[in-house]
């Protein structure tokens, strides 16, 4: 059973840059899956950020693509999130997520890390 | 980008009523398209795939129709344990993933 784990602070100054780090346990980054964030604003839906896979590919939410910033690092078997110029609009729980997909289409999310708060606050 | 709307965005019913979700897409999804159950300070399940394959381990009460562009979500009997919003997801194609804005399921 694949298990997740968000960490990174808790706390970003505005203009500053939020950074994340999924670590995957139970099962290998490098298998057949994309690896994503999802973020949920307090009170509000969900909101895919960005995926990648193993060997590098990307995908990026058009709404935040000028801001975010993907990674994985298959020797340590985590991937990462970089989000520059925060504002209050950034504060969220922000969750990591496992995917699978068939030829040409999205993913689907089947696991998830448990979350991390991020709150953007001077 | 493909936009989700869902109706209703709450509801309430009584323990043992039967529950309908409905999510539907600015455009034609074919049956990409998932369901997920996420109960207070909790983190999202993946309850229906494929419109109406349930994931394992998701009781039979759940099911899932529809194709193109609307969608259902039924719960057959609702339970207690069943409080939760509820979110459908197109995965059609990416980017972007989208959600819709959520239904919050209340027992009267």
């Amino acid at each position: 059973q694949v298990q997740l784990q968000e960490s990174g602070p808790g706390l970003v100054k505005p203009s500053g840059t939020l950074s994340l780090t999924c670590a995957v346990s139970g099962g290998s980054i490098s298998s057949s899956n994309w690896w994503s964030w999802v973020r949920q604003s307090p009170g509000k839906g969900l909101e895919w950020i960005a995926e990648i896979y193993h060997d590098g590919g990307t995908n990026y939410n058009p709404s935040l693509t000028s801001r975010v910033t993907i990674s994985v690092d298959k020797s340590k078997n985590q991937f990462s999130l970089r989000l520059t110029s925060v504002t209050a609009a950034d504060t969220a729980v922000y969750y990591c997520a496992r995917g699978w997909r068939y030829y040409g289409s999205g993913s689907v999310f089947d696991s998830w890390g448990q979350g991390t708060l991020v709150t953007v606050s001077s | 980008d493909i936009q989700m709307s869902q109706s209703p965005s709450s509801l309430s019913a009584s323990v043992g009523d039967r529950v309908t979700i409905t999510c539907r897409a600015s455009q034609g999804i074919s049956n990409y398209l998932a369901w997920f159950q996420q109960k207070p300070g909790k983190v999202p399940k993946l309850l229906i795939y494929d419109a109406s394959t349930l994931q394992s381990g998701v009781p039979s009460r759940f099911s899932g129709t529809g194709s193109g562009t609307d969608f259902t979500l039924t719960i057959s009997s609702l339970r207690p344990e069943d409080v939760a919003t509820y979110y459908c997801q197109n995965y059609n194609s990416v980017p972007p993933l989208t959600f819709g804005g959520g239904t919050k399921v209340e027992i009267k």
